[in-house]
């Protein structure tokens, strides 16, 4: 079975561009959910889809956003890039809901932003 | 303040030594993870578990709710157990909150 796949695997923005970042979870997994990791914030986490729905969302500006697929594929959309988005943005599948269930993580996209 | 504390945040050990890493929590959970992550960044889930203990091979964590307090044990450390161990917690209001995590060197 293939694992929790991520692309692009690098990217470099500059400061007020936009990104989108993209997650294919396990198959049969219908929960992805997403994170950033910085050296200064560690990992944090930025939200949670299920079933097309966001079920959780954590403290980011709304500059952060994304969205599922009937697929259960989903994207990440950064807009207006700062600086301080520069981190490793790595995404997790689940069975289902990430609380209560292991969650699987991808390689991670490692955004740079100039 | 944190949510999650870890200690130690570095560790470095002779292989083949018990090996111990600590985590509270203040927040009400869920459930608590295990994560491990190696150079590189690829992270893996080791153990999710919200009461008592479990056992994967040479890994045993545990967890006490009333302490607030897990921890995980490496039993006969091995040079490829060197990575940064993190955990992290599902709080009762669907947020996941995650140490800062510990860094474990093993040397042969």
């Amino acid at each position: 079975k293939a694992g929790v796949t991520q692309t692009p695997r690098y990217l470099i923005k500059t400061r007020g561009q936009q990104v989108t970042l993209s997650c294919s979870p396990i198959s049969g997994h219908r929960s992805v959910s997403w994170y950033q990791q910085t050296p200064g914030q560690g990992l944090q986490f930025l939200f949670e889809y299920f079933s097309e729905t966001q079920r959780n969302k954590g403290n980011f500006p709304g500059r952060f956003s994304g969205r599922q697929f009937s697929n259960s594929r989903s994207e990440m959309n950064v807009s207006t890039l700062e600086l301080g988005d520069s981190a490793l943005y790595l995404c997790a599948s689940s069975l289902s809901q990430a609380v209560y269930n292991e969650q699987f993580f991808g390689p991670g996209t490692r955004l740079t932003v100039l | 303040k944190n949510e999650v504390e870890q200690s130690p945040q570095n560790l470095t050990a002779q292989e083949g030594e018990f090996i111990t890493i600590n985590c509270s929590y203040s927040v009400g959970i869920s459930a608590l993870h295990w994560l491990q992550q190696h150079p590189g960044g690829g992270i893996v889930s080791l153990f999710m578990l919200s009461s008592g203990k479990k056992k994967h091979g040479r890994l045993i964590a545990t967890i006490n709710i009333q302490e607030k307090h897990s921890s995980l044990h490496i039993t006969a450390s091995h040079p490829r157990d060197s990575a940064v161990y993190i955990c992290a917690v599902t709080h009762t209001g669907n947020q996941f909150y995650f140490g800062t995590g510990t860094s474990l060197t093993v040397i042969p």
